[in-house]
């Protein structure tokens, strides 16, 4: 079946620094979102991105959207605490609905 | 407005019980769904409701049964299940069921459900 591999796993970083993650697949998606699940909460959409090149801000948030459309990354600017989560990429099956997700990334942010 | 509710947020049921999970939108989606999310995991796909009738149905065991009674409400059905389904159940909803635009999925805040 399809998969995404996400990567970094994990990262602990100082305040105020830059974060970089990004997912790839064998396969081709044509729509990525981007997702922050916070522990006992549901995902929370950060960034959806329909159009291979697309490059969409949020805030300090940049996602990218591969020109393959078999990748896209997200870039954190300037970390803050409350940037700590679980983020998840999730490429969509067009005409379904159903989507396929990351492994997730873990962000840890030291003050 | 972008608030997908789920009751209750914690379910403990014991393995020949019965309870059913609710969702609800009221932000005119046609799509509804349910995931399943395991401690450290991605959520995975149960089921897709598109304009209210079941489209996918990913093999999910038969003790957990859907039902979407109108365009806005979702339910999950649970009967005689196992102490290996317990996890955080998420429903969702998007505008459209994966055409085009429209087509990010909302989630809920999920149900805890713990079966001993």
């Amino acid at each position: 079946g399809q998969q995404l591999n996400q990567s970094p796993q994990s990262m602990f970083i100082q305040e105020g620094e830059d974060v970089s993650m990004n997912c790839t697949s064998s396969s081709i998606f044509n729509t990525w979102l981007w997702y922050k699940q916070d522990p006992g909460e549901g995902p929370v959409l950060l960034i959806a991105l329909y159009k291979a090149g697309e490059l969409t801000s949020n805030g300090r948030l940049t996602a990218q959207f591969g020109i393959t459309r078999k990748d896209s990354f997200l870039n954190i600017s300037a970390s803050i605490p409350s940037d700590v989560g679980i983020y998840f990429c999730a490429g969509l099956i067009r005409n379904t609905g159903k989507l396929i997700f990351g492994q997730g990334t873990t962000l840890q942010v030291k003050p | 407005d972008t608030e997908v509710t789920q009751t209750p947020k914690h379910l403990v049921m014991g393995m020949t019980n019965k309870k059913s999970l609710k969702c609800e939108q009221h932000m005119g989606h046609r799509a509804m769904y349910w995931y399943k999310q395991k401690a450290k995991k991605p959520p995975e796909l149960m089921f897709v409701y598109s304009y209210e009738k079941l489209s996918i149905n990913e093999s999910v065991p038969s003790r957990f049964s859907p039902e979407c009674p109108n365009s806005s409400l979702l339910n999950l059905h649970l009967h005689a299940l196992q102490p290996e389904d317990s996890a955080l159940y998420l429903c969702a909803s998007s505008k459209y069921p994966g055409m085009g635009g429209n087509t990010e999925a909302f989630f809920g805040q999920g149900t805890r459900l713990t079966v001993v």
